[in-house]
């Protein structure tokens, strides 16, 4: 697709149950970026994935949140024995990677996965 | 951590007014982007400034990064209905890396 793609768009799960959210980013774009959206708040960042360096997992909030990035392209995020306090929206970003050279440090966004937690 | 504080938080404004928001940091940002964010959809980029000083224009948005790298404003002139959303600005300390965002100002326009 032309866009980033996230699935599953809404996922309503159990407290204590695993969930895995996918993100297909634009094809050639070397960074990938996870985002969490809490209501009412700001993008909180998550972990951030640069070609085949190793990605900066500052933003993850406890050892429950994971990524991968596989074959530098599609990433998953998973998050085990969910609690309520992560209901937010999950939203996954594209660059080109570096500024310069025509590269304006442009993410672009998918429109989200939408987790509840019960 | 690295902050980006937003104001206002939120705005309610008639059709036609005009409409400033700014940003501030405590540390020096080398690039400030401008973001909007409609309702179920992800933020799309609206303004990038990557000097001191620099004023950009889009339209009817303008936007400056300031002289001190710690703070940018976004101004909306003549504001449309369709200018409702929630606007973000974030900052990008090098060349690469993971974007600040601000929390974000929800802006409502009454037709």
């Amino acid at each position: 697709g032309a866009g980033v793609s996230q699935s599953p768009s809404n996922k309503v799960t159990e407290k204590g149950k695993d969930v895995e959210l996918r993100c297909d980013p634009i094809s050639g774009h070397t960074a990938l970026y996870w985002y969490r959206q809490s209501l009412g708040q700001g993008l909180e960042f998550l972990i951030y994935f640069q070609g085949n360096s190793a990605p900066d997992k500052s933003g993850l909030p406890s050892d429950r949140f994971s990524a991968e990035r596989t074959g530098g392209s599609v990433s998953t995020l998973t998050i085990q024995r969910t609690q309520q306090e992560d209901s937010a929206v999950y939203l996954c970003a594209s660059s080109l990677g570096s500024l310069g050279l025509g590269n304006t440090g442009e993410l672009f966004f998918g429109e989200g996965s939408r987790l509840t937690v019960l | 951590g690295q902050q980006l504080n937003q104001s206002p938080q939120s705005m309610f404004i008639q059709e036609g007014e005009d409409v400033s928001m700014n940003c501030t940091s405590s540390s020096i940002f080398n690039t400030w982007l401008w973001y909007k964010q409609d309702p179920g959809e992800g933020p799309v980029l609206l303004i990038a400034l990557y000097k001191a000083g620099e004023l950009t224009s889009n339209g009817r948005l303008t936007a400056q990064f300031g002289i001190t790298r710690k703070d940018s404003f976004l101004n909306i002139s003549a504001s449309i209905p369709s200018d409702v959303g929630i606007y973000f600005c974030a900052g990008l300390r090098g060349s690469q890396g993971n974007l600040i965002f601000g929390k974000g100002t929800k802006l409502s326009v009454k037709p």
